[in-house]
């Protein structure tokens, strides 16, 4: 049981490229979010999955977009790479869109230059 | 729309001294509480929560916290720190009937010997 997974663990892009941050989690759980972290300003909600085929907004939804591919996997895709997108992106998912608690993947560490 | 306010960005601390991370919420709704902590380079992980019942809730490794209504507040407590407990704290908050969380700023807790 792995858990939640993300990859890459880290990445270094150059402004205007794109690419996807890939998230499984293998615990059946419905609901999936992705996060974004940077100092001082704790963690913000970029997107979520509250079951598989639904997607919302969260906080922070501009510059980004996401898929989520089946029950598993939730992808968080950047079309055209900015400098104020480097951070630390998590992955987290719950078992229901309620009460439970989420668990986190390690995350990935994004530098736009 | 709810908010999390943790009032200290930083708490520095001698090793067995108690402690004390604080953490305010607003929210109209009735909300659920959850204290998560990140070790260094690694995801968040679920340190306790309170969704109802008893007021003070505690964690496996000697945190508690206490929810106050009437103060609107959910401060973290540990009677006696260990250089091991040097961790960035998270409070979070979930209003009943949604599916996402807002995080505060976080707390880096620094214990030394």
């Amino acid at each position: 049981n792995a858990g939640v997974t993300q990859t890459p663990k880290f990445q270094v892009l150059k402004t205007g490229q794109s690419m996807t941050l890939q998230c499984a989690q293998d615990m059946n759980h419905n609901s999936m979010y992705w996060y974004r972290q940077d100092p001082g300003m704790g963690l913000r909600l970029i997107y979520y999955s509250a079951s598989e085929g639904t997607t919302d907004k969260g906080e922070v939804p501009n510059g980004y977009n996401v898929s989520r591919l089946n029950k598993r996997e939730f992808s968080l895709r950047l079309e055209s790479a900015a400098p104020s997108q480097t951070s630390v992106y998590f992955c987290a998912s719950t078992l229901r869109g309620g009460n439970y608690e989420q668990y986190f993947g390690p995350g990935t560490r994004l530098t736009v230059t | 729309a709810q908010s999390v306010t943790q009032l200290d960005s930083q708490v520095p601390v001698f090793e067995e001294a108690p402690v004390e991370l604080r953490c305010n919420y607003s929210s109209s709704v009735s909300v659920y509480l959850f204290w998560y902590v990140q070790y260094p380079n690694q995801g968040l992980q679920l340190l306790l929560k309170y969704l109802s019942g008893s007021t003070l809730v505690e964690s496996i490794n000697g945190f508690e916290a206490e929810f106050n209504k009437s103060q609107t507040s959910f401060h973290l407590r540990k009677p006696s720190v260990h250089i091991s407990d040097t961790a960035e704290y998270f409070c979070a908050v979930q209003n009943s009937g949604y599916s996402t969380l807002t995080f505060g700023k976080g707390t880096m807790l620094l214990v030394s010997p």
